[in-house]
């Protein structure tokens, strides 16, 4: 119930190709889903969010769609870079307000080839 | 306007040992939340504090962890009596003193390293 699930764990994709990430999730109650990027060394930092109230953010070269009837949610990243190459979490977050955490999925490695 | 600073940003400690984590969240933030990163997993929510408050330790380990956040200076995460299987990433995130924002605009960290010998 409380868990998220992401796939692939690993992507490797030519620079300029598309970058595609998946999560799924069973809680109904989560009403928030940010994506987080990190590279190594680093702390996780947000990238880009949606609330289930839309179906589609865009941001850039970023973005996240949204099925709720599925509850999936996936990240694209258009026109990949080398400097995109990082690990890619999801993450989901509940409604109740005293329930601060993030639920995250266990991460994608992503590596743009030149 | 500086970010949420952990230190140490390693730690090396022998079994048995007790270890520290320091988190000073982000100026005008009383949100402070710990997660625990292990190689090549996702991070896992420990504890979420507001000052002198726990709200929610529902990812604490039972024994041997604690954390704390007092109405002066950085949040603290304890490790008493350390395993080889508490080696980890432990990041802090901030996020600001309102209700109304939760860790929806959380920042996270650059964490701390620690390594059980």
């Amino acid at each position: 119930q409380q868990q998220v699930k992401q796939s692939p764990q690993s992507l490797i994709v030519q620079k300029g190709g598309i970058s595609i990430i998946n999560c799924a999730y069973e809680n109904t109650a989560f009403d928030y889903f940010p994506w987080y990027q990190q590279f190594p060394g680093k702390g996780p930092a947000l990238l880009i969010a949606i609330r289930p109230d839309v179906s589609e953010k865009k941001e850039g070269r970023f973005t996240i769609s949204f099925n709720k009837s599925a509850k999936q949610f996936s990240l694209h990243i258009m026109d990949s870079q080398p400097g995109d190459s990082a690990t890619y979490f999801c993450a989901a977050n509940r409604i109740d307000p005293s329930q601060g955490n993030l639920i995250f999925g266990k991460g994608t490695k992503l590596s743009v080839k030149p | 306007n500086a970010g949420v600073m952990q230190n140490p940003r390693h730690l090396v400690r022998r079994r048995g040992q007790e270890a520290r984590l320091r988190c000073s969240p982000m100026k005008g933030h009383s949100h402070v939340y710990w997660y625990r990163q292990l190689p090549e997993e996702g991070l896992k929510f420990m504890v979420y504090l507001q000052k002198e408050n726990i709200i929610d330790e529902s990812g604490m380990p039972k024994e041997r962890f604690s954390a704390e956040f007092p109405k002066e200076g950085p949040s603290i995460l304890r490790i008493q009596q350390v395993v080889r299987g508490d080696s980890a990433a432990y990041f802090c995130a901030s996020s600001p003193g309102s209700r109304r924002v939760r860790v929806t605009e959380a920042f996270f960290g650059q964490g701390t390293r620690l390594t059980v010998v």
